[in-house]
């Protein structure tokens, strides 16, 4: 159960589009279109922004997409804004019912 | 209003153990999947255990023979017994809902702190 792995720290200007990787293997993200992302403020409750790879749930900006390639799962967001600054987590159902998070990174808006 | 709220943390001395609770309003937790997550000190979210509709349980690795997830349906509360706690324990515990299998986590509470230190 390894962590998924995350760059770090990601950074745009607003109005810029930038894409977060989450990379895992085969036995995750690989063998399962089950990854959600989540978006979480400090202090406050993490938000669910995709779910199912690609699925975007009621009340989430269209400004927030996600896809996958292989091993590797993606959320891109556009047009940046002040309030995408965040630490943004992603999560892979990883079989035998047991699930895995990514290592987090964190979106500052310049 | 669907929401969740945590409610047990606090410090414990390693070896200790602790039951940590879930309340949730505005739905009913038996038709959910319900999920523990935490977060340690300056760290990621890290999954912990999955309370499946069914009643069938599921543990990380570094939490099972340890952890115990549950639910009372009367009170339709989620718990989480957390025994011979360790220090790497130390977090923040969220409960989380996700209404079928394979959605994501759409209600999260705002976390309960554990702290694990003598």
């Amino acid at each position: 159960q390894s962590a998924l792995t995350q760059p770090a720290s990601v950074s745009g200007s607003p109005g810029q589009s930038i894409t977060i990787s989450c990379t895992g293997t085969s036995s995750d993200i690989g063998s399962f279109n089950l990854v959600s992302w989540y978006q979480h403020h400090p202090g406050k409750a993490p938000k669910l922004m995709i779910c199912e790879v690609t699925k975007r749930p009621s009340g989430v900006s269209s400004r927030f997409s996600g896809s996958k390639s292989g091993n590797t799962a993606s959320l891109t967001i556009s047009g940046l804004q002040a309030d995408d600054e965040a630490d943004y987590y992603c999560c892979s159902y990883a079989g035998s019912s047991t699930y895995v998070f990514g290592t987090g990174t964190k979106v500052t808006v310049l | 209003e669907v929401q969740l709220v945590e409610s047990g943390g606090g410090l414990i001395q390693p070896g200790g153990s602790l039951r940590l609770s879930c309340a949730a309003s505005g739905f009913s937790m038996i038709g959910n999947y319900m999920t523990w997550v935490r977060q340690a000190p300056g760290k990621g979210l890290e999954w912990v255990s999955v309370l499946y509709t069914g009643g069938s349980k599921y543990y990380a690795d570094s939490v099972k023979g340890r952890f115990t997830i549950s639910r009372d349906d009367s009170k339709n509360t989620l718990y989480l017994q957390m025994n011979n706690l360790r220090a790497e324990d130390t977090a923040v515990y969220f409960c989380a809902r996700s209404p079928n299998f394979g959605d994501g986590m759409d209600v999260w509470g705002q976390g309960t702190t554990v702290s694990v230190s003598s």
